[in-house]
């Protein structure tokens, strides 16, 4: 079965600083999806960014970006000038066809002012 | 585009009552999919549905817990009877035919067992 481990509960983070939250999953899969969603306070699950596994390279949003490091099973994710708006729970997810989506434990990001 | 609705959007219930949960998906998305959000972790997946037939219902607690997709739009779940333990934040989520990745959900329904 496939598992997804974020290893950081909570983060913190200066407003207009970077941030990377970490993310590492196993897999016996070689085509796959991976996904950052965010979750704010009022629950609403909303996609950030999402990967390819058969693309090398790493996905961009805007602000929001990837380090996808297949062979190590690791995806991060970073957000770079952080904004007061970013505060949310970040849950890393795994994906493939046939599968249901797992997801991570979770990872609480603070904004600081 | 309107997104999947949920309602309730909280619930109080004592232990061994009944409840339900109803969801609507964003209209088209084939796929239903039901999720139990223990607070502080990250969701699991109850059941899957794909039009009005279960695709997967694995985790589901089935001497407590019943979900049904009539006509393959609106769901139902429900639980009886509630125990302590099924507190919990319940997500519907729904996905186009199509697109096989990407899920969008609903705000979910906040629920207490007391």
């Amino acid at each position: 079965a496939q598992t997804v481990t974020q290893s950081q509960p909570e983060m913190s983070v200066q407003e207009a600083e970077t941030v990377t939250l970490s993310c590492t999953y196993d897999t016996s899969e070689s085509d796959y999806y991976l996904f950052w969603y965010k979750q704010p306070p009022s629950r609403q699950m909303i996609l950030v960014i999402r990967q390819e596994a058969y693309k090398q390279q790493n996905a961009t949003e805007n602000r929001f970006s990837v380090n996808f490091q297949k062979a190590a099973k690791s995806f991060s994710l970073k957000i770079s000038d952080s904004q007061l708006g970013d505060a949310a729970m970040y849950f890393c997810a795994y994906y493939n066809a046939g599968n249901m989506l797992t997801f991570g434990g979770g990872t609480r990001l603070m904004v600081k002012p | 585009e309107a997104g999947v609705a949920q309602s309730p959007r909280y619930k109080i219930i004592e232990k061994r009552q009944s409840v339900a949960f109803w969801c609507n998906p964003i209209s088209g998305h084939a796929t239903l999919y039901w999720y139990q959000q223990i607070l502080g972790q990250g969701p699991k997946l109850l059941i899957q549905f794909q039009n009005n037939g279960v695709v997967d219902d694995s985790q589901l607690p089935k001497d407590r817990f019943s979900a049904e997709r009539l006509k393959g739009v609106d769901s139902t779940l429900k639980i009886q009877p509630a125990k302590l333990e099924d507190s919990a934040v319940y997500l519907c989520a729904s996905r186009r035919r199509d697109v096989s990745y990407e899920q969008y959900f609903g705000p979910g329904t906040r629920l207490t067992v007391t």
